[in-house]
C-alpha cells in the first residue's frame, strides 16, 4: 500500500520562528489534508491541497503532486502552534485517509 | 454548522467486555469513517459507510464492526475486548465523493483493563 512520510518527527523551536513540515508520500493521490491534532485529541483541518499553494494566515501549505510531496509552513510560530500534525493522503479507489506518523512541534515560550 | 459528534468521550471496559460507539456527521455528509489511534500503530482506518452501506474496511479482526442508519448515523461496536483495543477512536464524515474532504469529531477514549 502508499507510504506516507513525515519529517521530522519532532522539532522544537522558539516561539516566532518559522517552521516547515514535510509530507513524502509514494504513490499518486487525489486528496490530501494537513491536520493539527490538539491536546484532547482533536484532528483539526488545516488543509485540503491534493495540489498547488493554500495560505491561511500564518500557514501555508504546497503539494508537488508529480513529486510526490507537499510541505506545511508556519511562521511567526505562537505556543499555541503546539501539537502534533499529521498529513493524510487518500489514493485513487480507496475511499479512506492513510495518514503519516506526524511531527510533533513543539514551541518554547 | 454544527461539527461531527461523537459518544461517549470516554470509556473505560473490561476484557471480554463489548462496546459501541456512536457518531453524528456534520449534516447533509452521508459518509462516515472510523479511525482507531495508538501510540504504535498510529492513525489507522477501520471502515467507511455510505447509504448505510460499508463501502471500505481496514484491516482488523472481525471482532471490529460497524453499521450507518438512514439519517447517516453511524456506530461501530467492538466485541470482546482486549487490552490492545486502548486507543483514540476517532470519527470522520464527508461528502460521499471519495475525494472529498473528511471533517473529525472529537474521538472516544476507550480504555480496556
Amino acid at each position: 500500500g502508499i507510504q506516507v512520510e513525515q519529517s521530522p518527527p519532532d522539532l522544537i523551536l522558539q516561539e516566532g520562528a518559522n517552521s516547515t513540515l514535510r509530507c513524502n508520500f509514494s504513490d499518486s493521490v487525489n486528496n490530501l489534508q494537513w491536520f493539527h491534532q490538539n491536546p484532547w485529541g482533536q484532528l483539526i483541518n488545516l488543509f485540503y491541497i491534493p495540489s498547488g499553494t493554500k495560505q491561511n494566515g500564518r500557514l501555508s501549505a504546497t503539494t508537488v503532486a508529480t513529486e510526490r510531496y507537499s510541505l506545511l509552513y508556519i511562521s511567526s510560530s505562537q505556543t499555541t502552534d503546539s501539537g502534533v500534525y499529521f498529513c493524510a493522503v487518500v489514493i485513487q479507489g480507496a475511499q479512506k485517509l492513510v495518514f503519516g506518523q506526524g511531527t510533533r512541534l513543539t514551541i518554547n515560550p | 454548522k454544527a461539527g461531527v459528534t461523537q459518544t461517549p468521550r470516554y470509556l473505560i471496559k473490561t476484557r471480554g467486555q463489548q462496546v459501541t460507539l456512536s457518531c453524528s456527521p456534520i449534516s447533509g455528509h452521508r459518509s462516515v469513517s472510523w479511525y482507531q489511534q495508538t501510540p504504535g500503530q498510529g492513525l489507522q482506518f477501520l471502515f467507511e459507510y455510505f447509504s448505510e452501506t460499508q463501502r471500505n474496511k481496514g484491516n482488523f479482526p472481525g471482532r471490529f464492526s460497524g453499521r450507518q442508519f438512514s439519517n447517516s448515523r453511524s456506530e461501530m461496536n467492538v466485541s470482546t475486548l482486549e487490552l490492545g483495543d486502548s486507543a483514540l477512536y476517532l470519527c470522520a464524515s464527508s461528502l460521499p465523493g471519495e475525494w472529498d474532504e473528511q471533517f473529525f469529531g472529537p474521538g472516544t477514549r476507550l480504555t480496556v483493563l
